[in-house]
């Protein structure tokens, strides 16, 4: 059981390039999380997709665009990355939208993303 | 408008003494309360939780207290150990029928010393 693996570990673009960054989850989790880490900023949710063929906007979502291909994967795109979107990237799971009450989530280990 | 604040950006203990770890938060509509653990290069790992009608929940050396009258909650580790020597986020989360979003305050370093 890999849990939620995310590719790449590691990433440099230059200011306007694009990138995908994936995520995956095998634990037959219905909801899929991308949040950024900045310093001093705490943990801030981009996208979600409470099951899969729905996505939702979160806390800071400009500048970015997702996909929940299947219900193993969630990615994350960058059109035109920008200085301001340098951050460590966590993707999450959850058991998720099929019933009322806490679950917890799951989070991958990040990629990490400079844009210069 | 930061809903969920950890004012301690750091706090350093000794080992085998009381580590306690704060969080205030500004939306009486949250559910449930988190902790996570965070190592240097890896991703946050649940630690505890509490709901909001409980006002303690504990488990093992791990115990949260709420106080919802002063929108505050707290995480004490008894007993300290290097091991607990991370960031530990607090997070809140309200219960809807579309994914349990959640809100994370800023973090705190804990540093366990010999």
């Amino acid at each position: 059981n890999a849990g939620v693996t995310q590719t790449p570990k590691f990433q440099v673009l230059k200011t306007g390039q694009s990138m995908t960054l994936q995520c995956a989850q095998d634990m037959n989790h219905n909801s899929m999380y991308w949040y950024r880490q900045d310093p001093g900023m705490g943990l801030r949710l981009i996208y979600y997709s409470a099951s899969e063929g729905t996505t939702d906007k979160g806390e800071v979502p400009n500048g970015y665009n997702v996909s929940r291909l299947n219900k193993r994967e969630f990615s994350l795109r960058l059109e035109s990355a920008a200085p301001s979107q340098t951050s460590v990237y966590f993707c999450a799971s959850s058991t998720g939208s099929n019933y009322l009450g806490y679950n917890e989530q799951f989070f991958g280990p990040g990629t990490r993303l400079t844009v210069l | 408008d930061q809903q969920v604040k950890q004012n301690s950006p750091s706090l350093s203990v000794q080992e085998g003494r009381i580590s306690i770890l704060n969080c205030d938060y500004t939306n009486s509509m949250f559910d449930y309360f988190l902790w996570y653990k965070k190592y240097p290069a890896e991703g946050p790992t649940f630690l505890i939780s509490i709901s909001s009608i409980k006002d303690k929940n504990e488990d093992g050396r791990f115990t949260v207290f709420l106080n919802k009258s002063a929108k505050h909650l707290s995480l004490h580790i008894v007993p300290s150990q290097p091991g607990d020597s991370a960031v530990y986020f607090c997070a809140a989360m309200v219960v809807t029928g579309g994914g349990n979003k959640l809100t994370f305050g800023t973090g705190t370093q804990l540093k366990v010393e010999l």
